[in-house]
């Protein structure tokens, strides 16, 4: 099955600077890579989304990236703010139909 | 809309009770998710409907745990008996098309067996 491994597992990062997640997945056929944002006490909520035919998307202060060829996705976070700091996913599925496999989540922390 | 919907947010239980956490998926969404999040091992998918049918339940830990879709707008996990080790945030979430698209959760169930 797929494998979606997610790095880093922590990041601290100054208000104002950028913020970089990546994932790295297994299947060749997943064509489909959401990014989620938890915070303390509530349920993951998307925040973002890329499909495969599609190489960058950006959503105001943030983007991914994704290259199939490597089989990587990165998560771009730009002039960090404190509501940023929560816990971050990636996840990875094949064409619609297919269940998402998240990766092991990285804790973003913006100091003010 | 009011969006997934869990109950309990809460539940302390002992070891051996048995325990049932609710869902209501937004509606008109046709795909329904349990996932179960602990620190050693993430979001783990449990069990998806879709159409109210189970399609995989191979996430399922064991024969304690169960998964009932009754209806469109009804979704129930139930571990009987619970365990320690059962312990953990019960996700439920829902979809329009079983999951290459955007999944929206609830809230969760933060489910402590002593």
């Amino acid at each position: 099955g797929e494998n979606v491994e997610q790095h880093p597992s922590t990041l601290s990062v100054q208000e104002g600077d950028s913020a970089v997640i990546k994932c790295t997945y297994s299947d060749s056929a997943s064509n489909y890579f959401p990014w989620y944002k938890q915070e303390l006490g509530k349920g993951p909520q998307l925040i973002i989304d890329i499909r495969s035919n599609v190489g960058e998307k950006k959503d105001q202060r943030i983007a991914v990236t994704l290259n199939k060829t490597a089989k990587h996705f990165s998560l771009h976070i730009t002039e960090t703010q404190p509501e940023d700091s929560a816990v971050y996913f990636c996840a990875a599925s094949k064409a619609a139909g297919n269940k998402l496999t998240f990766g092991g989540g990285t804790r973003v922390l913006v100091k003010p | 809309d009011a969006g997934v919907i869990q109950s309990p947010r809460h539940e302390v239980t002992e070891m051996g009770q048995e325990v049932t956490l609710r869902c209501k998926p937004i509606s008109g969404h046709n795909s329904l998710f349990w996932y179960r999040q602990t620190m050693m091992r993430g979001l783990e998918l449990l069990i998806y409907f879709n159409n109210n049918v189970p399609i995989d339940d191979s996430g399922m830990p064991e024969d304690r745990f169960s998964a009932k879709m009754p209806n469109a707008s009804f979704s129930t996990l139930k571990i009987q008996p619970s365990e320690p080790r059962d312990s953990a945030v019960y996700f439920c979430a829902s979809s329009f098309r079983d999951g290459g698209e955007k999944l929206f959760f609830g809230s969760g169930t933060q489910l402590s067996v002593l």
